[in-house]
């Protein structure tokens, strides 16, 4: 099946400070990436849709200059955390899919602790 | 507005059977999706149902019914790595991905 890793798997930053996440599609072309948000006992929050290319979309309530997403290209996309605050600590997935596909694969994940 | 429901929570013995229900009132239909999700990892791929029917694969099956806007995971002869939480979502009219809350199975010994 496809793959999508992402990098890091884990960060720890200082409040104030901001941190970039990357996401991967290694043996597909990822015409959609998703970022997700999920807190501890909650379900995946979808945070932004991006398309090759052009801007994100954002979910209603996502603050697009907190979270800046860049799909800069087929199989790369990058969600950066400015000016992180404790609450934006989460775990934060990407997905991506490939041309008319409807599945949604999966990266593993990045676990952000902002102190 | 679109709705997806799941129970939130259920238990079941090592060994036995469990069936995982999922209601959705949604803007069109393009699919149903299960996803197994362990706790601190990502969601993994278990079933994507479009058309009416029951699909079996191994231990794991997925049910769907359009007319009745519902699914069920049916899941076989337990094992203790199954705890986890099953999650449903379905793809509207617009290609995108409405989730369930999801439903954390507890296996008991």
């Amino acid at each position: 099946g496809a793959v999508v890793s992402q990098h890091p798997s884990w960060v720890i930053c200082k409040s104030g400070t901001s941190v970039k996440i990357e996401c991967r599609s290694l043996d597909f072309q990822a015409t959609t990436m998703f970022w997700y948000r999920q807190f501890p006992k909650q379900s995946l929050m979808l945070m932004a849709t991006s398309n090759e290319g052009s801007k994100a979309t954002y979910e209603q309530g996502v603050e697009k200059d907190k979270f800046l997403i860049n799909h800069a290209s087929l199989t790369l996309s990058t969600l950066t955390v400015t000016s992180a605050h404790p609450e934006d600590s989460s775990f934060y997935i990407c997905s991506a899919r490939g041309g008319r596909e409807v599945e949604q694969y999966f990266g593993p994940g990045t676990r952000l602790t902002v102190t | 507005g679109q709705n997806i429901d799941q129970p939130t929570e259920m238990t079941a013995t090592e060994g036995a059977i469990v069936q995982i229900n999922c209601t959705y009132q949604t803007s069109g239909f393009n699919g149903l999706f299960w996803y197994q999700q362990h706790a601190g990892e990502a969601p993994t791929f278990l079933s994507y149902n479009v058309l009416d029917g029951l699909e079996e694969k191994g231990r794991f099956s997925s049910f769907l019914s359009r007319s009745k806007g519902y699914s069920y995971l049916l899941l076989k002869e337990l094992q203790m790595k199954d705890s986890a939480s099953y999650l449903c979502a379905v793809i509207d009219s617009n290609y995108q991905l409405i989730w369930g809350a999801g439903t954390k199975l507890i296996i008991k010994p």
